[in-house]
């Protein structure tokens, strides 16, 4: 069971526009959501996180959008740029609801690529 | 450099053998956890050590067995290893001060069971 989906396996998007990832979870338990970017033979790296109580988070070119009422997340990056292109993947826990970081529930991520 | 390091960075190894996979944390924290990502999936977690004791354990199979030393590094022992055992393994390290710490990604280990 697939509880945090990222339906979008890969995006194009060119330079300087938007790109847009989307991210869908079913666990009405999940109060905190991030998004992770990874490169090719690296780790995860954290890039920005929301919780629940909240529906924007912005830092600098990326904004993170929670809509709680759909199980809905997206993550934009304005302007994208090339150094931008890798696997995104989107997570989230019920860290709040236990008041300790907790795992972390990993959706299949989205690979974007920034073209010139 | 996320401060977290892993080793070995692959291994290669025959059904049926038992692998130890190595993980040290940033400095000064005390969590450690454990993932693992088959082609084309999500990192699926498998367990969390705090502080030297086990505090959640995901879907991790019973061949597979993890414990953190008191100085705090850690170890994922797979034994009896199959071919879907082959993988990325990830360990991650926290403070575990608030509910929202950041949880901090080594470069991983890539298993390949032949």
């Amino acid at each position: 069971d697939q509880q945090v989906k990222q339906n979008s396996p890969s995006l194009s998007v060119q330079e300087g526009r938007i790109s847009i990832l989307n991210c869908d979870y079913t666990n009405s338990m999940f109060d905190y959501f991030l998004w992770y970017k990874k490169y090719p033979a690296e780790g995860p790296t954290f890039l920005i996180s929301i919780s629940s109580i909240k529906d924007k988070n912005e830092d600098g070119r990326f904004t993170v959008f929670l809509n709680k009422s759909a199980k809905h997340l997206s993550l934009h990056i304005v302007p994208s740029q090339p150094g931008d292109s890798a696997v995104y993947f989107c997570a989230a826990s019920a860290s709040l609801t236990t008041g300790t970081a907790s795992k972390l529930t990993f959706g299949t991520g989205t690979r974007l690529q920034v073209t010139l | 450099d996320s401060g977290v390091t892993q080793t070995p960075k692959h291994l290669i190894t025959a059904t049926g053998q038992r692998v130890t996979l190595r993980c040290s944390p940033r400095s000064g924290d005390l969590s450690v956890y454990w993932y693992q990502q088959s082609l084309d999936q999500g990192l699926q977690f498998l367990i969390q050590y705090y502080n030297g004791e086990e505090r959640a354990k995901g879907n991790i199979l019973e061949r597979f067995s993890a414990q953190q030393f008191p100085d705090l590094h850690s170890e994922l022992n797979l034994s009896s290893l199959e071919l879907g055992d082959s993988a990325l393994y990830f360990c991650a390290s926290s403070v575990v001060v608030s509910s929202t710490d950041t949880q901090y990604f080594g470069p991983g280990t890539r298993l390949t069971v032949l």
